[in-house]
């Protein structure tokens, strides 16, 4: 199994829409995981922080399935500006030295 | 409040010859890194240094040198330039487990 894999997208889907995306992790140690957004040609920004069973940021919510060793983003009320690409992030050591990259998933929200 | 400046942003360069990515950040972080990204491919870490003076490899640190002689800046060096060295390049600080990056580097290499 890769260290972190995403469902690599695009993801369609109308204004409004709710949506998810999962990925998966291979290190059962980790203890924290991160999404990042990224816009096309753009650099990685910090959208969210997973540290327990999960975490909510307005119409975004990230889950964590330790057991099955997944964690999800959900984006509900879908808007155009969210039309980008979503990173998942996770340490390969406890001291976020060296953080472990996914490929990332598409998602264009069209009107 | 600039956070992390990255130049040059774009940068063409002919097989062998040699550069240098500057990186620099008014945040005061210690740590800082670089990272490389391809198509079909998660962000890769070059290096990374967590003090002035102190760095270390990341997970692909072959044909690149770095140095870290402030807490502000965190160059990159290409040593030989390789076709296989085309990407785009991004810089990082970090406080904490947040990362703030650069605006990038496009580098092609011919």
């Amino acid at each position: 199994r890769k260290e972190v894999e995403q469902d690599p997208g695009p993801f369609n889907v109308p204004e409004g829409a709710t949506v998810a995306f999962n990925c998966t992790y291979s290190n059962s140690a980790s203890q924290s995981f991160f999404w990042y957004r990224q816009d096309c040609r753009k650099e990685p920004k910090l959208l969210m922080s997973v540290y327990s069973s999960g975490n909510e940021d307005g119409r975004f919510t990230a889950q964590l399935n330790r057991a099955s060793q997944y964690i999800s983003l959900l984006i509900r009320d879908s808007k155009l500006s969210d039309s980008a690409t979503y990173l998942c992030v996770v340490p390969r050591n406890p001291g976020f030295q060296k953080l472990v990259f996914g490929t990332g998933t598409r998602l264009l929200v069209s009107p | 409040n600039a956070g992390v400046t990255q130049t040059p942003k774009f940068q063409v360069l002919k097989t062998g010859q040699s550069m240098t990515l500057q990186c620099a950040q008014d945040m005061n972080h210690e740590y800082m890194s670089w990272y490389r990204q391809d198509p079909g491919m998660g962000l890769r870490l070059i290096h990374y240094s967590v003090g002035a003076g102190i760095t270390d490899q990341g997970e692909v640190p072959n044909g690149y040198n770095v140095s870290r002689s402030t807490t502000e800046d965190f160059p990159l060096r290409l040593l030989s330039a390789a076709p296989s060295q085309t990407s785009v390049y991004f810089c990082a600080s970090s406080d904490s487990e947040k990362l703030f990056f650069g605006s990038g580097t496009q580098l092609s290499v011919l």
